[in-house]
């Protein structure tokens, strides 16, 4: 059964960062894509960024670029998102989801999610 | 950025009755194109990938079709649990977008 599994997720200031964590299990993680998307308190999904099974591909939305990072750890299983510059409009619950290929497109299971508050 | 545009923005069906959704793109997307279902306080399901393909699990009774630009996802006979909301994605074309979603609420 695959899972995935978020976490990392909190209340931090403007400006400040966090690093979100998926755990994953289930699949062979190395031979698939992974990707994150988020959404905002009472809004749709948005697209956040992807990564290719070896890492050596990533892409990102233009809401992010430049202040995300993500990034996998094949041999632990783990995706994670680095979020530094954290700015109100990046408040969301963010879900890592497992990819239909080796390639970034679209996902066929998700997390969870964790909720990233971002207030003074 | 090609912005992925959903209708209607809430569709009111009684259960048992068709269901039928409409995604427009504003570019060719191919056939690279994927529909989910979310509840509240639950993560995105795939229901439809590759325009038509069913994801693993997924009843008979949600289909999708359309290429291009247009794209539409079909409930058959809408049962209790597919009261929800709906959005497509494209993944043509980096970034990924989503529509703004279609709810399927009870009439």
């Amino acid at each position: 059964e695959v899972q995935l599994l978020e976490s990392g997720g909190g209340l931090v200031q403007p400006g400040g960062s966090l690093r979100l964590s998926c755990a994953a299990s289930g699949f062979t993680f190395s031979n698939y894509a992974m990707s994150w998307v988020r959404q905002a308190p009472g809004k749709g999904l948005e697209w956040v960024s992807g990564i290719s099974d070896s890492g050596g591909s990533t892409y990102y939305a233009d809401s992010v670029k430049g202040r995300f990072t993500i990034s996998r750890e094949n041999s632990k299983n783990t995706l994670y998102l680095q979020m530094n510059s954290l700015r109100a409009e990046d408040t969301a619950v963010y879900y890592c989801g497992k990819g239909v290929y080796s390639y970034d497109s679209t996902a066929d299971y998700w997390g969870q999610g964790t909720l990233v508050t971002v207030s003074s | 950025e090609i912005v992925m545009t959903q209708s209607p923005a809430t569709l009111s069906v009684s259960p048992g009755e068709r269901a039928t959704l409409s995604c427009r793109a504003s570019q060719s997307v191919s056939s690279n194109l994927a529909w989910y279902q979310q509840k509240p306080d639950q993560a995105p399901r795939l229901l439809i990938y590759g325009a038509s393909t069913r994801a693993t699990g997924i009843p008979a009774r949600f289909s999708g079709s359309g290429s291009g630009t247009e794209f539409t996802l079909t409930i058959s006979s809408l049962q209790s649990e597919d009261f929800a909301v709906y959005y497509c994605q494209q993944y043509d074309n980096w970034p990924r977008t989503f529509g703004q979603g279609t709810k399927v609420e009870v009439k």
